[in-house]
């Protein structure tokens, strides 16, 4: 089973810190996304990655940046948290070429104060 | 026209009947077409892909009308367990890859005994 894992499933920082969320997939999958689903929003896309040291922007990359030193991980970085990037935020993966299904992590629930 | 149309619900449906729901794509050089499910506070999971001539898995069909851009989902003889936000999902850009999915806002069922 592919498994898409992250960090925290809860966080709560406070306004202008710097935030880190993390996830690593064990399937040796190329690509991977960072999504943040807010209610009546649906799920908007971040950052995705479709190689190491490769990202690209998606719908909503202002106030984000993204890392991937590593095949497996993926991280979303919030250089100064902001009470609006208060969200639940969900990675993914999926097979390169595929444009297709993409596997989940659990979400973390980011609470920005 | 948004990318992704779904009426948000919430339907509510006797446990054991049909329900059917659409949605909508803007993007007419979409490829891939799916239906995600997603569970109260879990992450969206791959229910089945949409193919041009039409799917059925189970108790679920789906069908794909290019020439109108629509997507369906039917689902026959609903169990309480179908309860969930169904989520229609095109990916971005034609021939798929890493570019990702849209993911339209989800449509909310309800089974009730």
């Amino acid at each position: 089973d592919v498994k898409v894992t992250q960090s925290s499933r809860y966080l709560v920082k406070r306004t202008g810190e710097k935030v880190f969320l993390e996830c690593v997939q064990d399937m040796d999958h190329e690509n991977m996304f960072w999504y943040r689903q807010d209610p009546g929003l649906g799920l908007r896309l971040i950052y995705f990655s479709y190689d190491v040291k490769m990202k690209e922007k998606g719908d909503i990359p202002e106030g984000y940046s993204v890392s991937r030193e590593k095949k497996e991980r993926f991280s979303l970085i919030l250089e100064s948290a902001s009470t609006n990037q208060t969200s639940m935020y969900l990675c993914a993966s999926s097979l390169t070429g595929t444009g297709g299904e993409q596997y989940f992590g659990p979400g973390t629930r980011l609470t920005v104060t | 026209r948004k990318e992704v149309e779904q009426d948000p619900g919430p339907f509510n449906v006797p446990e054991g009947a049909t329900v059917a729901f659409n949605c909508t794509y803007s993007n007419s050089a979409s490829q891939s077409f799916f239906w995600y499910r997603q569970d109260c506070r879990k992450e969206p999971k791959l229910l089945m892909s949409v193919y041009s001539s039409g799917n059925e898995d189970g108790r679920f069909t789906a069908q794909l009308n290019r020439a109108s851009q629509y997507i369906s989902l039917l689902i026959r003889d609903s169990k309480l367990s179908d309860s969930a936000t169904y989520l229609c999902v095109v990916n971005r850009r034609s021939g798929g890859g890493a570019d990702g999915l849209t993911f339209g806002k989800g449509t909310h069922l309800i089974i009730q005994p």
